[in-house]
């Protein structure tokens, strides 16, 4: 079974710029993947921030972007602030209906 | 408002059966995909499985395929997840999400999670 994968975590520090990647244990990520990202921070559901590639989700400030980069999707957080840190998950579709979620990426803020 | 209210936490014992709910309102419910997602303690987000209310179509995800059952009453805009026989790997946080497809729309909406505690 394909792996969805992520870095397990990652630092950025306040005002940076980080980004975070989601590929595949084999083979490359499109667009054909339409690749989404999730915010969750502890306690709460999951929040939306990305879907099909690069479409923010409402609400979600313009300095969340996402992209492929590469042969793997990506998130881009510009100007990180305090309330990003968080666990961030990426989800690809996979056909027929099927979408596998990555392991997570924790971000801190420091 | 466009709302997923899931059921109440459940303290189960192995070989029992359960059924969650996730009662939506604020929009139509038959136009709308509801996924589950399953989160075992401490660990990432696990996609399980979508279903249709509108024609009952249902995807699972091969980990959890004849493991569960993805089923809804139309008649009360609720959606279920049930178990035939619990395992103590089952113990886990579950969410409702629901999306306007399955392919290229976001998760947009989220239940607040019911805890399943499977225990003997």
């Amino acid at each position: 079974q394909t792996v969805v994968t992520q870095e397990p975590s990652f630092s950025v520090s306040p005002g940076g710029t980080v980004t975070l990647t989601c590929g595949l244990s084999s083979g490359s990520v499109s667009t054909s993947y339409y690749p989404s990202w999730y915010q969750q921070t502890p306690g709460q559901a999951p929040r939306p921030l990305i879907h099909n590639t690069n479409t923010r989700s409402s609400g979600v400030p313009d300095r969340f972007s996402g992209s492929i980069l590469g042969n793997k999707a990506a998130l881009t957080i510009t100007g990180a602030q305090a309330d990003d840190e968080s666990d961030y998950y990426c989800v690809l579709y996979m056909g027929s209906g099927i979408s596998v979620f990555g392991g997570g990426t924790k971000l801190t803020v420091l | 408002e466009v709302q997923l209210v899931q059921s109440g936490a459940e303290v189960k014992k192995p070989g029992e059966s359960l059924k969650i709910s996730c009662k939506a309102s604020g929009y139509t419910f038959t136009t709308y995909w509801i996924a589950w997602v399953r989160q075992l303690p401490g660990k990432g987000l696990e996609w399980m499985g979508i279903f249709y209310p509108g024609d009952s179509d249902t995807r699972y995800s091969p980990s959890f395929q004849g493991q569960v059952t993805i089923s809804a009453d139309n008649s009360i805009n609720t959606a279920y997840l049930q178990w035939s026989s619990l395992k103590a790997s089952d113990t886990a946080l579950y969410y409702c999400a629901r999306a306007l497809y399955y392919d290229t729309s976001p998760l947009d909406y989220w239940g607040q999670g019911t805890l399943v505690t499977v225990s003997s």
